[in-house]
């Protein structure tokens, strides 16, 4: 059974430092997504990566993975209040499209 | 103009009553899912479809059925409502290529209160 372990659950920081999010999964695939919600929001995609050594930035946002190792980050840099959310990171398996249990990021003004 | 839609987006209803989601996607994909989300923000699927057929039908009570009648349809239907069915239900759609889906789009949830 895939499993996608996500950390740190919860992240409090200050607006300005950087911060990297991880996620782990336990079976092969070249899929893994990252989605943003925010409180009471629905779910949007912020990154898809679909190869090994793929590197995708937006704004102060940076996705990166390896298959090899099963790793996906989310790197923040110089974060600012707005990007205070829950983020999730996904793994895509045959038809499946599992999640992690989130990462709630809070940044202090 | 709406990718991935459900009605309604909220719903309160008594313990024991049936009652239904509907999920209509206009990207023209393959797949639709249905995941809930619990209080904790955990995400949970619990089903897919593809191509009108069931292909994952992940540990949930037989008291939650699925019903596609088309391709850009997915329907949820539950029975007997328990206070512990109360949680916000998503929709989502992807699109089959090679290797596996596509990332899922999401409609805006349905959040369901069971009293």
């Amino acid at each position: 059974e895939l499993k996608v372990e996500q950390n740190p659950l919860f992240l409090s920081m200050q607006e300005g430092k950087n911060y990297t999010i991880y996620c782990n999964y336990s079976t092969t695939s070249d899929r893994l997504y990252w989605y943003r919600q925010d409180p009471g929001k629905s779910l949007e995609s912020l990154f898809v990566l679909l190869s090994n050594g793929a590197v995708k930035q937006e704004g102060r946002l940076m996705a990166s993975l390896d298959t090899k190792a099963r790793l996906s980050t989310l790197h923040i840099t110089a974060a600012v209040h707005d990007l205070s959310a829950t983020y999730f990171c996904a793994v895509g398996v045959d038809d499946k499209i599992i999640f992690g249990k989130g990462t709630r990021l809070h940044i202090l003004p | 103009d709406t990718a991935v839609s459900q009605t309604p987006k909220y719903l309160v209803t008594q313990m024991g009553n049936d009652k239904s989601i509907k999920c209509e996607q206009n990207l023209g994909h393959d797949t639709m899912y249905w995941y809930k989300q619990d209080s904790k923000k955990f995400l949970k699927i619990m089903f897919s479809y593809n191509n009108k057929e069931l292909i994952i039908n992940e540990t949930v009570p037989n008291r939650f059925s699925p019903k596609s009648p088309d391709k850009a349809h997915l329907n949820l239907h539950i029975n007997s409502l328990e206070l512990g069915d109360s949680a916000v239900y998503f929709c989502a759609s992807s699109q089959d290529e090679t290797g596996g889906a596509t990332e899922a789009f999401f409609g805006q949830g349905t959040r369901l209160t069971v009293v």
